[in-house]
């Protein structure tokens, strides 16, 4: 059983489109995030989220939209995809955001190329 | 404001040697959380340890070992006895209760060679 998994693995499109990258955990986590690594690996939050909601914005451009339906699920939806949007995409999820510093468990990445 | 920094950005060992990935941490806060995850080439990343502030007691598991000094704000890592399925990109992280998500270093890169 995958305990983060994130949808897909590998997303190919042209500047200017919209995409999504759906992220789905099965371990009863509180709190998601997305991270964005970029060509140089540098790993960096984007988002966060308990319970549906949002907690950590980080100074991501709003073409960059994060929605939680439930718990158990974090999208990102990215508007008008540019050039620099290129990287790799981790969902994250935790058990909650309390105190404890609560391991993160990772999913497999998403690697967007932006043409 | 909290940061990581993890200087050596390529180490190349030969098989069976031992090497030292090192992380330096700044942070204000006094109750703070380290970690260090792997990524292998496949691009996963895989959580090796988290230490509180609190507990510097070194700890080994297997070939690894790690090495938590406050005084120096340094919480280094050992791999002995390297071996090739050790190649990976090594992240140093840190959280606090005062922000939730991990803060990671820039990696180091280890290349293990038969």
């Amino acid at each position: 059983d995958t305990a983060v998994s994130q949808t897909p693995k590998y997303l190919v499109t042209q500047m200017g489109n919209d995409k999504s990258i759906k992220c789905e955990q099965n371990l009863g986590h509180d709190t998601m995030y997305w991270y964005k690594q970029d060509s140089k690996k540098f790993l960096k939050i984007m988002f966060s989220y308990n319970n549906k909601e949002l907690i950590i914005n980080e100074t991501v451009p709003n073409r960059f939209s994060p929605k939680s339906p439930d718990k158990a699920h974090l999208n990102l939806h990215i508007n008008s995809l540019e050039l620099g949007d290129s990287a790799v995409y981790f969902c994250a999820s935790s058990q909650d955001i309390g105190p404890g510093g609560n391991e993160q468990f990772f999913g497999p990445g998403t690697r967007l190329t932006v043409l | 404001a909290q940061k990581v920094t993890q200087a050596q950005t390529e180490i190349s060992v030969v098989e069976k040697e031992d090497v030292t990935l090192d992380c330096v941490y700044e942070t204000r806060d006094t109750t703070y959380y380290l970690f260090w995850y792997k990524q292998p080439p496949s691009g996963e990343l895989v959580f090796l340890i988290r230490r509180n502030s609190f507990d510097e007691q070194n700890e080994i598991s297997g070939r690894y070992s790690w090495n938590f000094q406050k005084s120096t704000s340094s919480f280094n890592f050992t791999i002995t006895a390297s071996q090739v399925v050790d190649s990976a990109v090594y992240f140093c992280a840190l959280t606090s209760n005062s922000g939730y998500a991990l803060n990671f270093g820039k990696g180091t890169s280890l290349l293990v060679t038969p």
